[in-house]
C-alpha cells in the first residue's frame, strides 16, 4: 500500500461548483499534514495545513479523520483560477515530507 | 526576498551522458532538498541537507546519483550515467525549520529529458 494515495482525477467541474478530494495514508504515526497546490509546469506551493479539528481558508476548508486515515479538501464556489493539481502530504514529526501523486482540478466556464 | 534559485531550468542529454544541477537556497535556510518529480507523481524526497550534513539519503539512487553541499549553502545535484528513467522534474527546496512546510519554498525546478 502507498504511503499517501489520492484519485488521480481529473475532476471537471463548473465553475461555481463545490467540490472534494480525498487523500488516505498508509501510517498511522503521521502527524503533520498538508494540501499542496502545484500548478501545469510549475513548483508546488503550500495550500494550508490541515488540522484535526479542522481549518478553513476563505473557499477552502480541510478536514483530518485519524481514525480513518484520510484527510480532505473542500472547495467551494470553484473559480477557473483554482485549476490545477492538489497535492496531499504528511510528515511524521519534523522528518520528511511524503507527497502523494495528486488530484488535478479542471474548472471550466 | 528572493527564492531558491536553480539552473539550468532546462537539459537534455542523450541517456549515459552526465548532468549536473545547481540550486541556491533562501538566504538563512539552513535545511536543502533535492525532489525527484515524475510525470503524473508527486514530488520524491531524493536528499536532505541541514548546513552542509547529510540528513536523509535513503530515497537517493547511490550508483548514479551524488549532491554535495559544501559551504552548507549552494547545492549541486548530479547523475552519472543518466538513464532513460531519470526524465523528470528535479525541484530544489529549503526551509528555515526541517520538515515544517510553513517555512519550506521550492525552486522553479530543472525539467530534464533523457533520449
Amino acid at each position: 500500500r502507498k504511503e499517501v494515495e489520492q484519485d488521480p482525477g481529473p475532476f471537471n467541474v463548473p465553475e461555481g461548483a463545490t467540490v472534494a478530494f480525498n487523500c488516505t495514508y498508509s501510517n498511522s504515526a503521521s502527524q503533520s499534514f498538508f494540501w499542496y497546490r502545484q500548478d501545469c509546469r510549475k513548483e508546488p506551493k503550500l495550500l494550508m495545513s490541515v488540522y484535526s479539528s479542522g481549518n478553513e481558508d476563505g473557499r477552502f476548508t480541510a478536514q483530518l479523520n485519524r481514525a480513518s486515515q484520510y484527510i480532505s479538501l473542500l472547495i467551494r464556489d470553484s473559480k477557473l483560477s483554482d485549476s490545477a493539481t492538489y497535492l496531499c502530504v504528511v510528515t511524521k514529526g519534523y522528518s520528511t515530507l511524503t507527497f502523494g501523486k495528486g488530484t488535478m482540478l479542471l474548472v471550466s466556464p | 526576498e528572493a527564492g531558491v534559485a536553480q539552473s539550468p531550468r532546462y537539459k537534455i542529454i542523450e541517456k549515459r551522458q552526465s548532468v549536473a544541477f545547481w540550486c541556491n537556497p533562501i538566504s538563512g535556510h539552513a535545511t536543502l532538498y533535492w525532489y525527484q518529480q515524475i510525470l503524473g507523481q508527486g514530488p520524491k524526497l531524493l536528499i536532505q541537507f541541514q548546513n552542509n550534513g547529510v540528513v536523509d539519503d535513503s530515497q537517493l539512487p547511490k550508483d548514479r546519483f551524488s549532491a554535495e553541499r559544501l559551504k552548507g549553502v549552494d547545492s549541486t545535484l548530479k547523475i552519472q550515467p543518466a538513464k532513460l528513467e531519470d526524465s523528470a522534474v528535479y525541484l530544489c527546496a529549503s526551509s528555515l525549520v526541517a520538515g515544517r512546510p510553513e517555512t519550506q519554498y521550492f525552486g522553479p525546478g530543472t525539467r530534464l529529458l533523457v533520449l
